[in-house]
């Protein structure tokens, strides 16, 4: 199975300020069809977990301006440009390429 | 809206079995594959299964191979996972959740989930 790695594993933001999570794949997930299958998604606090960004750059449907997705091969990040309250939460990146798919350990963000 | 209810969850003994059900509604069931993720108590996702739209292509995970079924019935929008011999480390809430093809490992849209505890 391929693994996922996310770092870090916890990250502590003032509201207004910047945050990454880094997420690196033991294979590629460059897919001959041309598509790199990374996901992240968030589980906010008692809540399901919602998709963010699909297909590693391209922000799901009402997601804000503020996620943005990037990478290619088997490094990729997500970048918070300005965190705000609503944002805490553990954020996870998934594969899509193999079989099966595979999260990363998540990584959980609160605010200071 | 797409909405995803799962129901069926329970306490259960080891080696039982049980029928998680999840309704699905806003979008044409019916073109879109459909999958089952867990979570352990505090714990990361794990992907346990999939079925193609059409219901004639199905994916388990290892470590439920031979003891779930993964089924749907596109008259009903509805969505089965058949769990049996049921261990101590299948505990988990079970998320139902959306594909974003007829195929494909891709996910949207996850139901609130059902929590299954097996102890005795």
């Amino acid at each position: 199975d391929i693994v996922m790695t996310q770092t870090p594993l916890s990250l502590s933001v003032t509201p207004g300020q910047p945050a990454s999570i880094s997420c690196k794949s033991s294979q590629s997930l460059l897919h001959s069809d041309g598509k790199t299958y990374l996901y992240w998604y968030l589980q906010k606090p008692g809540q399901s977990p919602q998709l963010l960004i699909y297909e590693v750059s391209s922000r799901f449907s009402g997601v804000p301006d503020r996620f943005s997705g990037s990478g290619s091969g088997t490094d990729f990040t997500l970048k918070i440009s300005r965190v705000e309250a609503e944002d805490v939460g553990v954020y996870y990146c998934m594969q899509g390429i193999h079989l099966p798919p595979t999260f990363g350990q998540g990584t959980k963000v609160e605010i200071k | 809206e797409v909405q995803l209810v799962e129901s069926g969850g329970g306490l259960v003994q080891p080696g039982g079995s049980l029928r998680l059900s999840c309704s699905a509604s806003g979008f044409t069931f019916s073109s879109y594959a459909m999958h089952w993720v867990r979570q352990a108590p505090g714990k990361g996702l794990e992907y346990v299964s999939a079925i193609s739209s059409n219901g004639g292509s199905t994916y388990y995970a290892d470590s439920v191979k031979g003891r779930f079924t993964i089924s749907r019935d596109n008259s009903k929008n509805t969505l089965y996972l058949q769990m049996s011999s049921l261990r101590a480390e299948d505990t988990a809430v079970y998320y139902c959740v959306k594909g974003v093809a007829a195929a494909g490992t891709g996910i949207d849209y996850w139901g609130q989930g059902t929590l299954v505890t097996v102890s005795s």
